[in-house]
């Protein structure tokens, strides 16, 4: 079965940092561009940050440039998002999803980060 | 940055009714191949966001045809052609022609 599976949300004080993981399965990871995008409570979907198939490229909304990393390793099928310095404002569920020429086809069950 | 602008923002549609929902982006998103760079999502309760109509006019594997997208440039539609209780939820345009990628406000549908 193609799934993404996330995990590392939790609760966190302002200025503190959390690394978050998406787990894939079901199909060739590494041929893929992923992103992740979040959402704040009772708001809409906010893209954070996009990884080129072999990381070489990496795009992310300015609200978390220089925070915020997105890292993967395809050996581990994996998806991470390391984040730093962290605020209130960043207080969302972060889904990880695929990125084909088609959308994003697959999204994760999404991982909660409450800063407080 | 590209702006997406959703209309309207809450859709209440009766059962077997027609629903459409417009979409704006503050600039072209006719990629340069001769694609739009325009998908279409619905987020369910308490559910993820799931892909229903990509590259403008695209059903997404598994959507139902009574789902569609049209639309080129600037200028974007979803239609429904008859609604369905499991239809309800929040649909979001997304552009993905260049950085930062951007979502709609979302458009709330409900049930009379």
């Amino acid at each position: 079965e193609v799934q993404l599976v996330e995990s590392g949300g939790g609760l966190v004080q302002p200025g503190g940092s959390l690394r978050l993981s998406c787990a894939a399965s079901g199909f060739t990871f590494s041929s893929y561009w992923m992103r992740w995008v979040r959402q704040a409570p009772g708001k809409g979907l906010e893209w954070v940050a996009s990884i080129k198939q072999d990381g070489g490229e990496k795009y992310y909304v300015d609200s978390v440039k220089g925070r915020f990393t997105v890292s993967r390793d395809n050996a581990e099928n994996s998806l991470y998002l390391q984040m730093n310095s962290l605020r209130a404002e960043d207080t969302a569920v972060y889904y990880c999803a695929r990125v084909t020429q088609g959308g994003s086809d697959i999204w994760g069950q999404g991982t909660m980060v409450t800063v407080s | 940055d590209i702006v997406m602008t959703q209309s309207p923002l809450s859709l209440p549609v009766t059962p077997g009714e027609p629903a459409s929902i417009s979409c704006r982006s503050s600039q072209s998103l006719l990629h340069s191949k001769g694609y739009n760079s325009l998908d279409w999502y619905l987020q369910k309760p308490g559910q993820s966001p799931q892909l229903l109509i990509y590259l403008g006019s695209n059903r997404a594997s598994g959507v139902p045809d009574r789902f569609s997208g049209s639309g080129s440039g600037s200028d974007f539609t979803l239609k429904i052609t008859r609604v369905e209780a499991e239809d309800v939820g929040v649909y979001y345009c997304m552009q993905s022609l260049r950085a930062p990628i951007t979502f709609g406000q979302g458009t709330r549908l409900e049930i009379k």
